[in-house]
Parts: C-alpha cells; structure tokens; sequence
C-alpha cells in the first residue's frame, strides 16, 4: 500500500503569510495528489487535483505543485478563513490520505 | 448545485448490521463513480469502498471485504453501504462522496454520517 506522510502536522502563520504545506508518497504517484480543506465540523472540500489544478470555485491564493514522491500546497496569502485542517490524498493506486495539517491563525 | 445527504448512521452493537444510504442531487448519478470515506480523530480519514456508474464494478478497503457491501440505485439517485459484521473500529464518521468524471479523486462530499460501534 502506498503511505502519504504530511509535514508539518500542526502550522501557526499570520494573515498574508505565505503558507506551504509538504506531502510525500513511498512511491511515485504520477501526478495523481489532490489537496482538500476541512473545517471544523464539515466536510473536506476539494482545493486542488491532479498536482496542480485548482478545482471550481478555488481562490487562486490556493496552488499545488510536485510531482512522483513529493508535492506541496502553497497558499500565497493566507486569509483568516484559511484556518482549516488540510489533507492530501493520491488516487494513482487505490485511494490513501495523508495525516492533515491543521493551520492556525497566530 | 451538487448535494449528497447521508442518513441511516446510528448506534450499534458489535456483530450487527447497519445500512447508510447517500441521497444525491444537483447533477446526474449515474454518469458517477461514487464512494464512501471515513473518518477517525485516531486514524484520520480511510477509502472505505467505491461504485462504477452502473454498480457493476465495486471496490473495498482490505478491512472491510466480506462485511461491507456498497451499492447504488440510479433510479433513485441514491447510493447505499450495507455493513454487516460491525466491529469497534469501524465506529467512524462516514462521507459520502462523488469521483471526478474524468480521474478518480473525490470532488463532492457529503456533511457524514456517525456511527458508533459499541455494546
């Protein structure tokens, strides 16, 4: 089974920070990592998939960029209602999240 | 606007049988692949078992193959996860989800459903 191992688990930044968050697989997915954002108490709602694209209704502060083993969430500017949990996914075999980074406001 | 409305989670004791149901709307189910996903505040979040458009092809997480049967009726717009045998460390949060039309991640989610396994 592949593993997705996300770093760092817990992130404090301040409003217009820019933000990045690491994922990183056992072995090569391709271009097949998504990114999702879950705030207390809801769903995850998708932000980004395959890699790099930004799914409807994203704000463009939010990218994604990698490939094979390692990939990164950037958000450019952080706003306040960025704060959220956030989770990788790779669906290149079966489907496996990584841990999630909970971001805070400082 | 895409909606999918879980129900049917619950308190159960280890053995027994429960069944989640997914109602959707807002687009067209059976052009879908659909899935259940869970999640634990000790394990995070696991792909429990996924639907082809037609229910004809269906997929499960190790832990689950034998217990768990995912199902859909796309006249109803809905999709089902029969789970049978429950065991304490199927107690989850449970999501219903839609996969991409054209890869497989998870581009819809609904609010979850609880279910606690417990005597």
């Amino acid at each position: 089974d592949i593993q997705m191992t996300q770093s760092p688990s817990f992130l404090s930044a301040s409003v217009g920070d820019r933000v990045t968050i690491n994922c990183k697989a056992s072995q090569n997915i391709n271009k097949y990592l998504d990114w999702y954002q879950q705030k207390l108490g809801e769903a995850p709602k998708l932000l980004i998939y395959n890699t790099n694209s930004l799914h409807t209704g994203i704000p463009s502060r939010f990218s994604g960029s990698g490939s094979g083993t390692d990939f990164t969430l950037t958000i450019s500017s952080l706003q306040p209602e960025d704060v959220a949990t956030y989770f990788c996914l790779q669906h290149d075999i079966g489907w496996t999240f990584g841990g999630g980074t909970k971001l805070e406001l400082k | 606007e895409v909606q999918l409305v879980e129900s049917g989670g619950g308190l159960v004791q280890p053995g027994r049988s429960l069944k989640l149901s997914c109602a959707a709307s807002g687009f067209t189910f059976s052009n879908y692949d659909m899935a259940w996903v869970r999640q634990t505040p000790t394990k995070g979040l696991e792909w429990v078992a996924s639907i082809s458009t037609g229910g004809g092809n269906t997929y499960y997480r190790d832990s689950v193959k034998g217990r768990f049967t995912i199902s859909r009726d796309n006249a109803k717009n809905t999709q089902y996860l029969q789970m049978d045998s429950l065991r304490s460390e199927d107690t989850a949060t449970y999501y219903c989800a839609r996969h991409g039309v054209t890869t497989s991640y998870f581009d819809y989610w609904g609010q979850g459903v609880m279910v606690t396994v417990s005597s």
